[in-house]
C-alpha cells in the first residue's frame, strides 16, 4: 500500500488561508470516508483535528476545516496562526490494508 | 481522561526482537469499538502504520510488515504489547500506540502516547 500524497510544504502569512491536499487511490480515499488529519508540532505526538473527512473533535478550532473529492481529500486552515506552524499528516482507511498515512506537509506561517 | 505512554527498549542490535508494551488507562479494551494500533516514524520522516487491535481481538496488520510483527492485548492489565522480530538499522524511528474509536461516532485515532524513539545500531 502506497503512502497518500501531500505537498511537502505550504506556507500562508498570518490571517490567510492555506489548503493542503491528500490524494490516493479508488482503494482508499476514493472508497471510505474516513480520512483524517493530524498535526504535529515538532518532539511531540500527533494530534487529531479532523476526522471522517469533515468532522473536527471536540475542542479543535472551527478554522480546521476538510473537505473531499473524488481520490482527494483536503485540509483548509482559515485565519493562520502563528501556533498552526507544524506538519500536518493526513490517514485514510484502505479496507485491506487497512491504514495508510500520507507523507506529511510542512506548514509554515511567514 | 485517556492516556496511553508506550516503554520498551531504546537501543536493539540487528536481528534481534523489538517488544514494545503500550499501557493505558481511561478506557477499556473490552469495549466494543475499541482498539489500540500503533505507528511509527523515522527521524525527520513521515508517519507510518503498522498494527492493531481490537475490542475482540480482531488484529490488522501492515502488509509490508505482516511477517515481523505480533500484537497481543491483555486487557486486565490494560496493555497492548507490539513484537517486531529481525529488526534493522531501517527501523529506527519513534513508535506510538494510540487508541482507535470505530463507532458511529467516530473513527479516528484520537488519542496518542508521548512515543518512544528506538535505536537499532551494533
Amino acid at each position: 500500500q502506497s503512502a497518500l500524497t501531500q505537498p511537502a510544504s505550504v506556507s500562508g502569512s498570518p490571517g490567510q488561508s492555506i489548503t493542503i491536499s491528500c490524494t490516493g487511490t479508488s482503494s482508499d480515499v476514493g472508497s471510505y470516508n474516513l480520512v483524517s488529519w493530524y498535526q504535529q508540532h515538532p518532539g511531540k505526538a500527533p494530534k487529531l483535528m479532523i476526522y471522517e473527512g469533515s468532522k473536527r473533535p471536540s475542542g479543535v478550532s472551527n478554522r480546521f476545516s476538510g473537505s473531499k473529492s473524488g481520490n482527494t481529500a483536503s485540509l483548509t486552515i482559515s485565519g493562520l496562526q502563528a501556533e498552526d506552524e507544524a506538519d500536518y499528516y493526513c490517514c485514510s482507511y484502505a479496507g485491506s490494508s487497512p491504514w495508510v498515512f500520507g507523507g506529511g506537509t510542512k506548514l509554515t506561517v511567514l | 481522561q485517556i492516556t496511553l505512554k508506550e516503554s520498551g527498549p531504546t537501543l536493539v542490535k540487528p536481528t534481534q526482537t523489538l517488544t514494545l508494551t503500550c499501557t493505558f488507562s481511561g478506557f477499556s479494551l473490552s469495549t466494543s469499538g475499541v482498539g489500540v494500533g500503533w505507528i511509527r516514524q523515522p527521524p525527520g520522516k513521515a508517519l507510518e502504520w503498522l498494527a492493531l487491535i481490537y475490542w475482540d481481538d480482531d488484529k490488522r496488520y501492515s502488509p509490508s510488515l505482516k511477517s515481523r510483527l505480533t500484537i497481543t492485548k491483555d486487557t486486565s492489565k490494560n496493555q497492548v504489547v507490539l513484537t517486531m522480530t529481525n529488526m534493522d538499522p531501517v527501523d529506527t524511528a519513534t513508535y506510538y500506540c494510540a487508541h482507535h474509536k470505530s463507532t458511529v461516532t467516530m473513527w479516528a485515532y484520537d488519542y496518542w502516547g508521548q512515543g518512544t524513539l528506538v535505536t537499532v545500531s551494533s
